[in-house]
């Protein structure tokens, strides 16, 4: 069946430098959603994204889906410590059509 | 508005008994979720409704059952507990199916433990 993985599953940084996310599909995707999950709560809508190639930006945040719709990338600018919690992404495409969610990456940001 | 709700928030339970966890949506969505988060496996889904009176499998649906008789509520029933359900349990809900345009609400998640 249709899988969604993320690199890496952890990724400890200095408050300051940056941070990339990487989503790889095993099918093309129709479209693909990021979420974020702070320690201990619930995921979050970030962003959707459609287009082949399509690159959208939310203040540091830059997502980038890929050219053949097969994988995404989330890339934080200059991390705080309000970034800290696992993002995850969802992939819609497939036999089945649903979404389906990556396995996350963890991120710890050190003041 | 409250958005998605979940109860219990935490539950322990002995293998064999059974319970239900309720999920209760205040958007006026159609579509409805069950996913279960365990470690390094991210966020699978267990069962989904497309709208009142409406249920379907999702990637692990063995041992959970589900109903959706009010638009509102969306239960998730366990019939008898075992250890490998142990896990966080979120319920979720959208306007339209999947990435539609149409992000996914979650509720705060009901932590369960089952010795």
């Amino acid at each position: 069946g249709q899988q969604v993985m993320q690199i890496p599953q952890y990724q400890h940084v200095q408050e300051g430098e940056d941070f990339t996310t990487y989503c790889n599909s095993s099918t093309t995707l129709s479209n693909i959603q990021w979420y974020k999950q702070r320690p201990g709560g619930h995921p979050v809508f970030l962003i959707q994204l459609v287009k082949s190639g399509e690159v959208k930006k939310q203040k540091r945040l830059t997502f980038q889906f890929g050219e053949a719709k097969k994988n995404s990338s989330l890339h934080i600018t200059a991390t705080q410590t309000t970034d800290v919690g696992t993002y995850f992404c969802a992939g819609q495409g497939g036999a089945t059509n649903k979404l389906i969610f990556g396995t996350g990456t963890l991120l710890a940001v050190q003041p | 508005n409250a958005g998605v709700t979940q109860t219990p928030k935490f539950r322990v339970l002995k293998t064999g008994q059974s319970m239900t966890l309720l999920c209760a949506q205040d958007m006026n969505h159609e579509y409805m979720y069950w996913y279960r988060q365990d470690p390094g496996m991210g966020l699978r889904l267990i069962h989904y409704s497309v709208g009142e009176g409406t249920t379907a499998k999702g990637e692990v649906p063995d041992g959970y059952n589900v109903s959706r008789l009010k638009k509102q509520n969306f239960l998730l029933g366990l019939e008898s507990a075992a250890p490998s359900q142990t896990s966080v349990y979120f319920c979720a809900s959208s306007y339209s199916p999947w990435g539609n345009s149409y992000e996914q609400y979650f509720g705060p998640g009901t932590r369960l433990t089952v010795t």
